[in-house]
């Protein structure tokens, strides 16, 4: 079956960089969109269509997307920046997949 | 503003049926399909199921495909999953989700607070 893996968890300080990336999907025929899910709350999207930014979601949310790899980076992190997040592709045209996650935590 | 409630869930017996609804509003219904993604305890994140804005083209992950019936009624607004044959492994809080366009393929850009269904004896 189709996995998409991304790092369990990643650390980071304020005011620094957070990096997450999401690995095994064909990320050249495929949009990768990316989640924010904080507990108790709704998710939110973050980035679309690889480097898409919503409106509202603050510039310092980026996307990129090379062959194998997809990467959400989190600029100037803030403690409110401090949640589950989740890449999703399409792998096929009825097969929606979602990658195991990544806890961002804000030291 | 969008607005998604989904409502209709609880605990229910293994081998059960529940109903869950997602009322709707803040945006053309019919113009946007929809799909229901689940959060086990403990788990991330499962497409369950999506349809259409016309409500055709509806379809199902493998973990529910023959269990769960997705289906909208575009003259109340309203998305629905029929949940039959449940299992304990189909306990999850259940989020009702709108599409960015018509068809189901497309970016997830809305989501609702979520339901939990329990399904245990």
């Amino acid at each position: 079956s189709y996995v998409l893996t991304q790092p369990p968890s990643v650390s980071v300080a304020p005011g620094q960089t957070a990096r997450i990336t999401c690995g095994g999907g064909s990320f050249a025929s495929e949009n990768v969109h990316w989640y924010q899910h904080k507990p108790g709350q709704a998710p939110v999207l973050v980035i679309y269509y690889d480097s898409g930014r919503p409106s509202g979601i603050p510039e310092r949310f980026s996307g990129s997307n090379s062959m194998n790899t997809a990467t959400l980076t989190i600029s100037r992190v803030e403690a409110g920046d401090e949640a589950d997040y989740y890449c999703q592709v399409w792998a096929s045209s009825r097969d929606c997949v979602f990658g195991t996650g990544t806890k961002v935590t804000v030291l | 503003e969008v607005q998604l409630v989904e409502s209709g869930g609880g605990l229910v017996q293994p081998g059960g049926s529940l109903r869950l609804s997602c009322g709707a509003s803040g945006f053309t219904f019919s113009d946007f399909a929809m799909s229901w993604v689940r959060q086990a305890p403990g788990k991330g994140l499962e497409w369950v199921s999506g349809i259409s804005g016309a409500g055709g083209n509806p379809f199902y992950s493998d973990s529910v495909t023959g269990r769960f019936t997705i289906s909208r009624d575009n003259s109340k607004n309203t998305l629905y999953l029929q949940m039959n044959s449940l299992r304990a492994e189909d306990t999850a809080i259940y989020y009702c989700a709108k599409k960015e366009g018509g068809v189901v393929q497309g970016v997830i850009d809305y989501w609702g607070q979520g339901i939990l269904v329990t399904v245990s004896s």
